[in-house]
């Protein structure tokens, strides 16, 4: 089955600067990769994902690229706020497979510093 | 639109003990998803119904864990005996059908954390 690796486990960045999440998957089938943004006490909630047909995709101050490949995709953060501040997860699943559960990443924990 | 909804928020129990986790999903989806996330580790796939089917429930721990969704509505899991290990907390997630979405996007609820003393 599907086995996705993810890192760091904890990030601490300034406010302003740029956080890189980064994600491995094992599974060749595996063709959409979405990432969830779980604030504290809160439910984890979709914030951006790509699919395997497109190498990077943006949505304001974040971004996701990916390495067919290597297996590899990674969430850029730019000019990080406080409340970015959050876990993030990625994930891998193979659309248009029998399979239709996602496989998460371990989560990494952002903390944004003012 | 009412997202997902779970039941209890927290649940505190003894080893040994039963407990019934309910999860609601948006009206409509005919997905229903279970996942586990144990502290500092992966949201682990525990099963997956379509409707009132279990579609994979290659994630289950244990016969000690049981789930339901009679009518294809609202879903339980029970965990019966409870064993510390259990500990965590339960997530329920529910999406369209993937045949008509455009994507695997997953609804989460709350969660249901428990503690397993």
């Amino acid at each position: 089955g599907e086995n996705v690796e993810q890192h760091p486990s904890t990030l601490s960045v300034q406010e302003g600067d740029s956080a890189v999440i980064k994600c491995t998957y094992s599974d060749s089938a595996s063709n959409y990769f979405p990432w969830y943004k779980q604030e504290l006490g809160k439910r984890p909630q979709l914030i951006i994902d790509i699919r395997s047909n497109v190498g990077e995709k943006k949505d304001q101050r974040i971004a996701v690229t990916l390495n067919k490949t290597a297996k590899h995709f990674s969430l850029h953060i730019t000019e990080t706020q406080p409340e970015d501040s959050a876990v993030y997860f990625c994930a891998a699943l193979p659309l248009g497979t029998g399979r239709r559960a996602l496989t998460f990443g371990s989560g990494t924990r952002l903390q944004v510093q003012p | 639109e009412a997202g997902v909804t779970q039941f209890p928020s927290h649940s505190v129990i003894e080893k040994g003990q039963t407990v019934t986790l309910r999860c609601d999903p948006i009206s409509g989806h005919d997905n229903l998803y279970w996942y586990r996330r144990v502290m500092g580790k992966e949201i682990k796939f525990l099963l997956h119904f379509v409707k009132e089917s279990k579609q994979d429930e290659s994630g289950m721990p244990n016969n000690r864990f049981l789930a339901e969704r009679t009518g294809g509505t609202y879903s339980t899991l029970k965990v019966q005996p409870a064993e510390l290990e259990d500990s965590g907390v339960y997530f329920c997630a529910s999406s369209q059908d993937f045949a008509a979405a455009s994507s695997g996007e997953l609804f989460f609820g709350e969660g249901s954390r428990l503690t397993v003393l």
